[in-house]
């Protein structure tokens, strides 16, 4: 069973670009959530996608954009970068929420995007 | 809005004592509520869940409480060890549909 993978790990980009960052879920599981963590925050929900449809949105702009394939991999694409979005960015898959299991996220590792 | 707090000052524990951390929430109470453990630099890893009809819950020296008056969880890790150094997180869900919103984490430093 393959954990949660990110890439890439580290990115620098400028301001006004845009940027891609993929994520390939845990087998098995059908919900993907991107979470934004600057420094020294908590993680800040970003969106859910759920068999490929966006399950939700957090507090961002149309700018963040997000995309989940057949095979429950996702994208996560911002557009016209600003510099407070350097941060690290989580990608976390998990089960739909049944009555026996937790509901826990399995985080990858993150993107470490740097906007200058 | 619904709103989290945990200790925003980190915590500073000798090695061997019990270190306890809190978190606090608004408003409504949630239905379950999550706890994570985070490295610097790396993703958050799932440690427990505590039901609202649950008042407490343990994992090895892990223990979660609830207390639904208070609004608030504790978290405990007894006989704690360097190892234990870390950022938690707790998660409220107010449902089995809620998305998992963060406090803001409380950085536990354990000295030997």
């Amino acid at each position: 069973e393959t954990g949660v993978t990110q890439s890439p790990t580290h990115l620098i980009k400028t301001r006004g670009q845009q940027v891609t960052l993929r994520c390939s879920s845990q087998s098995g599981h059908n919900t993907v959530s991107w979470y934004q963590q600057a420094l020294g925050q908590g993680p800040q929900f970003i969106f859910q996608y759920y068999r490929e449809e966006e399950n939700g949105r957090g507090n961002f702009p149309p700018r963040f954009s997000g995309l989940q394939f057949p095979n429950y991999s996702s994208e996560l694409n911002v557009n016209a970068l600003e510099l407070d979005d350097s941060a690290l960015y989580l990608c976390a898959s998990s089960l739909a929420w049944g009555r026996a299991n937790t509901g826990e996220l399995f985080f990858g590792e993150g993107s470490r995007l740097t906007v200058l | 809005s619904q709103k989290i707090e945990q200790n925003s000052e980190a915590l500073n524990i000798q090695e061997g004592k019990t270190a306890t951390l809190t978190c606090n929430y608004t408003n409504y109470s949630p239905a379950y509520l999550q706890w994570y453990r985070q490295d610097p630099g790396r993703g958050p890893v799932f440690l427990l869940l505590i039901r609202e009809n649950e008042k407490e819950k343990r994992k090895e020296r892990l223990k979660v409480t609830f207390d639904t008056t208070l609004k608030q969880s504790l978290f405990h890790i007894t006989a704690s060890q360097p190892a234990d150094s870390a950022t938690y997180l707790c998660a409220p869900l107010y449902s089995s549909a809620s998305k998992i919103i963060f406090g803001s984490g409380t950085r536990l430093s354990i000295r030997p």
